[in-house]
This record gives structure tokens, sequence and C-alpha cells, in this order.
């Protein structure tokens, strides 16, 4: 399946927000609500961060939230903490019954 | 709590299968769907395929059709991912997901395959 898109990188400096975006089409994320976020350190399984656009599940950050807009959502982490440096991937649920994954995002605090 | 203990790492030979088992504790295993994703080295998470327990059905990834099995074993609280005719491109960190509405909330730690003649 088509991978959604995502930028390589995206940097900032603690303290500072930083927005992920995640592109797909009409038969993903511009018909559903189910996309979600997962934060992955290295050598460490994936973390889900937010679900259904914008859900934090019990135990994240409220620094962490999601935005959706057409066929492309976003993840914006404000308060950007050395903690916060890790990969992070959005998924959704599509028309075909099937789930895609983001191309990922490597988040670096300078 | 709810928690995923998947099996070792494994290696194999191009053509050979390999099959890795996902352990749940904490829930009855049945109760929700259950992913399977991979990640080749330093790439990214690619989804695999669901099952569908109560509707006791599978679903695949296109591009694995047909290589690809899921099955389980519900005395053993225990699910399956077995991959046939592997290639080096297979070499991948395989992962069980809990899918609870439509959301991964609980991961296995990850079970690494390598494909190598």
């Amino acid at each position: 399946q088509s991978a959604l898109t995502q930028p390589a990188s995206v940097s900032g400096s603690p303290g500072q927000s930083i927005t992920i975006s995640c592109t797909g089409t009409s038969s993903d994320i511009g018909v559903f609500d189910y996309v979600s976020w997962y934060q992955q350190h290295p050598g460490k399984a994936p973390k889900l961060m937010i679900y259904e656009v914008n859900n934090r599940p019990s135990g994240v950050s409220n620094r962490f939230s999601g935005s959706k807009s057409g066929n492309t959502a976003a993840l914006t982490i404000s308060g950007l903490q050395a903690e916060d440096e890790a990969d992070y991937y959005c998924c959704s649920y599509t028309t075909s019954t099937i789930y895609a994954f983001g191309t990922g995002t490597k988040v670096t605090v300078l | 709590q709810v928690q995923f203990v998947q099996s070792g790492a494994e290696v194999k030979k191009p053509g050979a299968s390999v099959k890795v088992s996902c352990k749940a504790s904490g829930y009855s295993l049945i109760t929700y769907s259950l992913h399977w994703v991979r990640q080749a080295p330093g790439q990214r998470l690619e989804w695999l395929g669901w099952i569908h327990f109560a509707e006791d059905n599978t679903k695949y990834s296109q591009e694995l059709q047909g290589r690809l099995t899921f099955t389980w074993d519900t005395s053993a609280n225990t699910a399956y991912m077995e991959l046939s005719s592997l290639k080096s491109e297979d070499t991948a960190v395989y992962y069980c997901a809990r899918s609870n509405n439509l959301k991964l909330d609980f991961w296995g730690q990850g079970t690494l395959v390598t494909v190598s003649s």
C-alpha cells in the first residue's frame, strides 16, 4: 500500500513548538478520523501518542496534540523537551480496510 | 496490565519460512483485533495485516498476500505470524500490536528476523 507522506526531519530548540505534517488521500485521511500518531525511540517499540486525530491516551503529555484538515493530518509538540527526540509515524485506516503508515519523521531537539 | 511477549530472534536462509509468536497477558487475546507490523533496518513501519477474532477472519497487505499467514491459539492466548519463501528484503523487526477501536494501543517488544545465506 502507498505510504502517507511526512517530512523526513523536523527540529526545534527546547521550549519551542514544532508541527509534523502527514499527507494522505481521499481514501484514507480525507475520509476517516482514524488517524493515530506513534513515537518510536531507537531500538524500542512504537508508542501510541494520539488517536482519532486529536485524542491522547492516558499518560501522554498534553504537550502533544493532533489535528486534521482535508487529506492532511498534523502532530504538534509544544514546549519541546530533550525526551521528545525520536521518530514519529502517522497512521490511518483506509477505504480498503487496511492501514497505512507514514514515511516517518525524525525529530531533533537542538 | 496488558503486555505482549514475542518469540526470540531468528536467522533464516532465503526460501525458508519463519513463525513468530506473540503471547498476550492481562487480557483475553480474542477480545480485540491484533495487527502485525514490521520495520526493516533504518526504514519506516510497514503494516502487514490484522486478525479480526470476533469475525474469525484475517486481512493481509497486498504486497505479502500469499506468503503471510496469521493463526492463533486461544488456549495459549497466543497469536502467530508465519512468513514463507523468505527473501533478503524480509529482514526486519516484526511487531504484534493490539487494535482497540482502530488504534494500536499496546505493542510487543519486536522480533528480529534476519534472512541471509
